[in-house]
């Protein structure tokens, strides 16, 4: 199948920073992503979809200053997560769909 | 918009028996209906996914069925081996291509040797 890679697949900050994951399509194009956020045990809640081009559609109760997300070219969406807190902490995770949908290998964000 | 509800939430079952889990979805609209793995702390991973137009696909031990009357589809994976221990998510949606899947909310599967 289609290979999306995201990155860095863990990363721990300190309280008030900023912190940028990368999603990338390797093998195809993809006019739109998909931003996840999943808590331990829990299923995939979607936050975003993340249009080329154009702006991000957030779901309802999600932040859109707090998760910017910016989708600059066809293989690549970005999401930064700004002035991060502990209850940031969690497990995102992207996808990319090209008839399926693939996804990344996550990012395990840690929040000191 | 779509809600897909997933039963059992845990399922513990011994190798070698089947497994069977239960989806059910609320929007008429939807014909797509991908099923995942996902392994702690892994990403999820495309194990099988049926279409509206299909009412059942088999790939080796593992098995959909799609009943688009009664708007549910299920999961059967039959001789369980430990290695398919993990949590297990259904999904919706109207269109494979670009649209927003729905997701149920995850069966953790167990099984013991």
């Amino acid at each position: 199948g289609a290979v999306v890679s995201q990155h860095p697949s863990r990363v721990i900050c300190k309280s008030g920073t900023s912190v940028k994951i990368e999603c990338r399509s390797l093998d195809f194009q993809a006019t739109t992503m998909f931003w996840y956020r999943q808590f331990p045990k829990q299923s995939l809640m979607l936050m975003a979809t993340s249009n080329e081009g154009s702006k991000a559609t957030y779901e309802q109760g999600v932040e859109k200053d707090k998760f910017l997300i910016n989708h600059a070219s066809l293989t690549l969406s970005t999401l930064t997560v700004t002035s991060a807190h502990p209850e940031d902490s969690s497990f995102y995770i992207c996808s990319a769909q090209e008839t399926r949908a693939f996804f990344g290998q996550g990012t395990r964000l840690t929040v000191v | 918009g779509e809600n897909v509800e997933q039963h059992p939430s845990t399922l513990s079952v011994q190798e070698g028996d089947s497994a069977v889990i239960k989806c059910t979805y609320s929007d008429s609209a939807s014909n797509y209906f991908p099923w995942y793995k996902q392994e702690l702390g892994k990403r999820p991973q495309l194990i099988i996914d049926i279409r509206s137009n299909v009412g059942e696909k088999k790939d080796q031990r593992i098995a959909v069925t799609l009943n688009k009357t009664a708007k549910h589809f299920s999961l059967h994976i039959t001789e369980t081996q430990p290695e398919d221990s993990a949590v297990y998510f259904c999904a919706a949606s109207e269109n494979s291509g670009y649209s927003t899947l729905t997701f149920g909310k995850g069966t953790m599967l167990l099984v013991s040797p």
